[in-house]
């Protein structure tokens, strides 16, 4: 079974600090995403990336960075966070382009005070 | 871009009883799937059905590519279906792997 971990389940932060999410898939996936969800907006793609050290822009990356310098590893990072970054943060992997179902972490619900 | 509606958006049953969701795509697509997010918010995935008919249990699912639809089949519902289903679709964007979500339907079924 593929299994997608998220580092944390809950996390509390204050406003102007920097986060980090990590995200862990061990299926050997080529393709890793960040999404956020919020009530009223749905999903929406932050980041992916499709190789190691490669990343492209989804919706709304304004405010996030992504790193990949594993396979196996895809971080959000959050280099000031605001109040309007609270949210529900979702990874996802998938195993490459040709056979693309992607399979989700726990999530990570944040909230930034 | 691609336009993913589903119906409907909010649906009540009593357990035991049948049910179908329906989703509406406005393209042509590469993959579509369904997922049902439980209370703690994960996502899990039910199908991988871009066309066809696929089964797993007491829920099937049908998509009909030509005509830009897909169903999923509840039978026999429990309390433990409830959730948030919803239908994502990755339409033909020139190797963009950006899924595309609907709002999803909100299950609640009753004991």
């Amino acid at each position: 079974d593929v299994k997608v971990t998220q580092s944390s389940r809950y996390l509390v932060k204050r406003t102007g600090e920097k986060v980090f999410l990590e995200c862990v898939q061990d299926m050997d996936h080529e393709n890793m995403f960040w999404y956020r969800q919020d009530p009223g907006l749905g999903l929406r793609l932050i980041y992916f990336s499709y190789d190691v050290k490669m990343k492209e822009k989804g919706d709304i990356p304004e405010g996030y960075s992504v790193s990949r310098e594993k396979k196996e590893r895809f971080s959000l990072i959050l280099e000031s966070a605001s109040t309007n970054q609270t949210s529900m943060y979702l990874c996802a992997s998938s195993l490459f382009a040709e056979i693309n179902e992607q399979f989700f972490g726990p999530g990570t619900r944040l909230t930034v005070l | 871009g691609i336009q993913v509606e589903q119906s409907p958006p909010d649906l009540i049953l009593q357990e035991g009883a049948n049910s179908t969701l329906r989703c509406n795509f406005s393209d042509s697509v590469n993959n579509l799937q369904w997922f049902h997010q439980n209370p703690w918010g994960q996502l899990i995935n039910l199908f991988y059905i871009p066309s066809g008919t696929k089964q797993n249990g007491r829920l099937s699912a049908t998509t009909v590519a030509t005509e830009r639809y897909s169903l999923l089949y509840i039978s026999s519902s429990q309390t433990t279906d409830s959730g948030v289903y919803f239908c994502a679709v990755l339409g033909p964007q020139g190797g963009s792997e950006k899924l595309v979500f609907g709002k999803g339907t909100k299950l609640t079924v009753n004991p």
